[in-house]
């Protein structure tokens, strides 16, 4: 049975590196990884998406490892705004979607 | 680009009647859209999956007949929470998916999300 699992929370402070793991132990090939962020009473919002390797855009980085059973976001040097819930979404080939539970991320001062 | 829309963004109404909420892609054409439920705290729960002119297909335990939903055109999609109750009141959020984005495969891009509140 696919499942995503992330960590529920996660402290750190301002100007700190962030990484965030997402655990995906069913994935294949060609299924994909996508992070979200989440602010109260809104929708997410896209982040950044990969199969492989690493995936880098000017707010984030993913990280995946070859043998891909897992993932990381990294996001480098957080600031207060960057509290959040973050999601790790998992697209699977069979056009199975599935989320995880969310990370609550806060960023303190 | 890819802006989703949600309205109404807020709405309270009594036990009984339904609510009509609409999703549209702004400025892309979405062949599928999703709608989701969220309870406070809690993570995403995907409601139905919608491809444009056929019938949305339902997670299982959601109500077809109490979820009504429509993909009418490639740019909106509407979700109508018939003889709704308070159990019903939650945050309902769309998402569709642009074919074409930067090489990146099927990112769902999110509306504001409407919040629902049944008296």
């Amino acid at each position: 049975l696919a499942k995503t699992t992330q960590p529920i929370s996660m402290d750190s402070y301002e100007g700190q590196e962030v990484n965030i793991t997402c655990s995906h132990n069913n994935i294949a090939t060609n299924d994909y990884i996508t992070w979200y962020q989440q602010f109260p009473s809104q929708g997410p919002r896209f982040i950044i998406q990969g199969y492989k390797t690493k995936v880098t855009n000017e707010v984030a980085s993913l990280f995946i490892p070859a043998d891909r059973k897992s993932s990381t976001l990294s996001l480098p040097r957080v600031s207060l705004s960057d509290t959040a819930v973050y999601y790790c979404l998992v697209g699977y080939s069979n056009y199975q979607l599935i989320w995880g539970a969310g990370t609550k991320l806060i960023i303190k001062p | 680009g890819a802006v989703v829309s949600q309205h109404p963004s807020r709405v309270i109404c009594k036990s009984g009647t339904s609510v009509k909420i609409e999703c549209r892609s702004l400025d892309f054409q979405a062949t599928t859209m999703f709608w989701y439920r969220q309870f406070p705290k809690q993570s995403l729960m995907l409601m139905a999956t919608s491809n444009e002119g056929s019938k949305a297909t339902y997670e299982q335990g959601v109500e077809k007949d109490k979820f009504l939903i429509n993909h009418a055109s490639l740019t909106l999609s509407t979700l109508t929470v018939t003889s709704a109750h308070p159990e019903d009141s939650s945050f309902y959020i769309c998402s569709a998916t642009s074919p074409v984005s930067g090489g990146v495969k099927e990112t769902q891009y999110f509306g504001p999300g409407t919040r629902l509140l049944v008296l």
